[in-house]
């Protein structure tokens, strides 16, 4: 059964602080694992992993793969008010589906 | 299109009506995926569309629940004799081909009475 779990389910940190956020998978015939924002009621997406140990990064974000642990890191540095939000994690199969986690909702107080 | 459209954005619905949710995916996207989104909980996959086949209806709660996709084009998700349960927001996401990073809309919020 095509699984994917989300950890911490909620954080809050204050303006400034790095977070970690976690995801691990079991999805059959694995293609990608996929990164969203959600702030209302669309995911937006922040990235696409597909080959382990290669971070991509984007402004304070950044994350990486490990396909031997089945793992994906979410970081964020010197987190910001609007990086509140629920962070989802994505496996993606070999038929092209997606099998979301239920999200980590991270809250940054100023 | 320029992005993926969902229609209509709020819809309350008495329980026992069928109800009917549009998703405009953006031009020349082949792959179509409809989840829903119950409140507090993830995201729930319903079924996929390469094209107008659809390969995958395994994440269909009940026969209740159908959906049908015109040419790679619009995609109509139909709820029949709608339930209390039945609440949630219903997300559309189309990709080039299901191979890359997919896109949203901004979905349907549906509210059974």
């Amino acid at each position: 059964e095509d699984k994917v779990v989300q950890s911490p389910l909620s954080l809050v940190v204050h303006e400034g602080d790095t977070v970690t956020l976690n995801c691990s998978y079991e999805v059959t015939n694995f293609r990608s694992l996929l990164w969203y924002k959600q702030e209302k009621k669309a995911p937006t997406f922040l990235f696409m992993l597909t080959s382990s140990g290669i971070e991509k990064k984007s402004g304070r974000l950044s994350s990486i793969l490990d396909k031997k642990e089945l793992f994906s890191i979410l970081n964020i540095t010197a987190t910001q008010t609007g990086d509140s939000a629920i962070y989802l994690c994505a496996g993606q199969t070999g038929a092209n589906n997606l099998f979301f986690g239920t999200g980590t909702r991270l809250t940054v107080i100023p | 299109g320029a992005g993926v459209s969902q229609s209509p954005s709020n819809k309350v619905t008495e329980k026992g009506k069928d109800v009917e949710l549009r998703c405009d995916p953006i031009s020349g996207h082949t792959a179509l995926y409809w989840y829903r989104q119950r409140l507090g909980q993830g995201l729930e996959f319903l079924i996929y569309f390469q094209g107008n086949s659809a390969p995958d209806k395994s994440g269909l709660p009940s026969d209740r629940f159908s959906a049908e996709r015109t040419g790679e084009s619009v995609s109509t998700l139909t709820i029949q004799r709608t339930q209390q349960e039945d609440s949630a927001v219903y997300l559309c996401a189309s990709s080039l081909t299901g191979l890359y990073g997919y896109t949203f809309g901004s979905g349907t919020r549906l509210t059974v009475v």
